[in-house]
C-alpha cells in the first residue's frame, strides 16, 4: 500500500531562519506529488505540485520542493520564514492507478506537520 | 468567482441525531470528495464520486452516507450510526483528467456533537 509519511508533527522555527519540512513516500513507481497548506479553521490550499516536469518544483509565498527519487522524499523548504506561515502543512501523493487499482484523483495525505514562527 | 463551499461553517447536533452538510461547486470539476480532520490524525477519506449518481466508500465510510444527483453538489449525512462524529469535515473537488490533478477544497464544516 502506498503512504506518506511527514516527519515531525511540530516545527518550529525563528523568523527569518530556513523552513525545512520533511516528506518521504512509498510507491513502486513515480507518483505525483502535492504540498498543501492550511491555516486554522480553513481548508487546505495547494502550494506545489510535483508532476515529473522538474525534481525542483516551486511554488506560491516562497516555497519549493526537490523530488528525490533515490530518497522517495519531496522536502518542502523555504529560505527565510516568515510569521505568516505559521500553519499546517500536509504532504499528499497520487498513485499510480496501476498499483493502487483505485481511482484516479485520489490523494493519499500525510498526518501533516504543524510550523510555528518565532518572532 | 470559482470555487467550493460548505455549509454551515459550525454545526452543533445532539446524539442520535441525522445532520447533513452541503458541498457546492462551481468549478465543472467531475469528482468530488469528502474528507473528515481530527488533530493528528491528518485527512481521511470518507467517500468520493468522480460522475453524477455515482459514489465510492473511502477508508472510513462507515456511518455516513452520500449522494450525487447533480454535477456541482455533493452533500453528506452524518447519521446516528457515527459513533464520533464530532470532527472538522473538508470537502474537495478535482478535475478528474489525469493523475496530477490537484484537489481544491471548500472552507470546512466543524460538527460537534452536543
Amino acid at each position: 500500500a502506498q503512504s506518506v509519511t511527514q516527519l515531525g508533527s511540530h516545527v518550529s522555527v525563528s523568523e527569518g531562519a530556513l523552513v525545512l519540512l520533511r516528506c518521504n513516500y512509498s510507491s513502486s513507481v513515480p507518483p505525483y506529488l502535492f504540498w498543501y497548506v492550511q491555516y486554522p479553521n480553513q481548508g487546505l490550499q495547494l502550494l506545489l505540485k510535483y508532476t515529473s516536469a522538474a525534481t525542483l518544483v516551486k511554488g506560491i509565498n516562497g516555497f519549493e520542493a526537490e523530488f528525490k527519487k533515490s530518497e522517495t522524499s519531496f522536502h518542502l523548504t523555504k529560505p527565510s520564514a516568515h510569521m505568516s506561515d505559521a500553519a499546517e502543512y500536509f504532504c499528499a501523493v497520487s498513485p499510480s492507478t496501476m498499483n493502487y487499482g483505485g481511482s484516479q484523483g485520489n490523494l493519499i495525505f500525510g498526518k501533516g506537520t504543524k510550523l510555528s514562527v518565532k518572532p | 468567482d470559482g470555487g467550493i463551499t460548505q455549509s454551515p461553517k459550525y454545526l452543533f447536533r445532539k446524539e442520535g441525531q441525522n445532520v447533513t452538510l452541503s458541498c457546492e461547486q462551481n468549478l465543472n470539476h467531475d469528482a468530488m470528495y469528502w474528507y473528515r480532520q481530527d488533530p493528528g490524525q491528518g485527512l481521511r477519506l470518507i467517500y468520493y464520486s468522480q460522475i453524477v449518481n455515482d459514489f465510492q466508500k473511502g477508508d472510513i465510510a462507515e456511518g455516513y452516507s452520500v449522494s450525487r444527483e447533480k454535477k456541482e453538489s455533493f452533500p453528506l449525512t452524518v447519521t446516528s450510526a457515527q459513533k464520533n462524529p464530532t470532527a472538522f469535515y473538508l470537502c474537495a473537488s478535482s478535475l478528474l483528467a489525469g493523475e496530477n490533478d490537484e484537489q481544491f477544497f471548500g472552507p470546512g464544516t466543524r460538527l460537534t456533537v452536543l
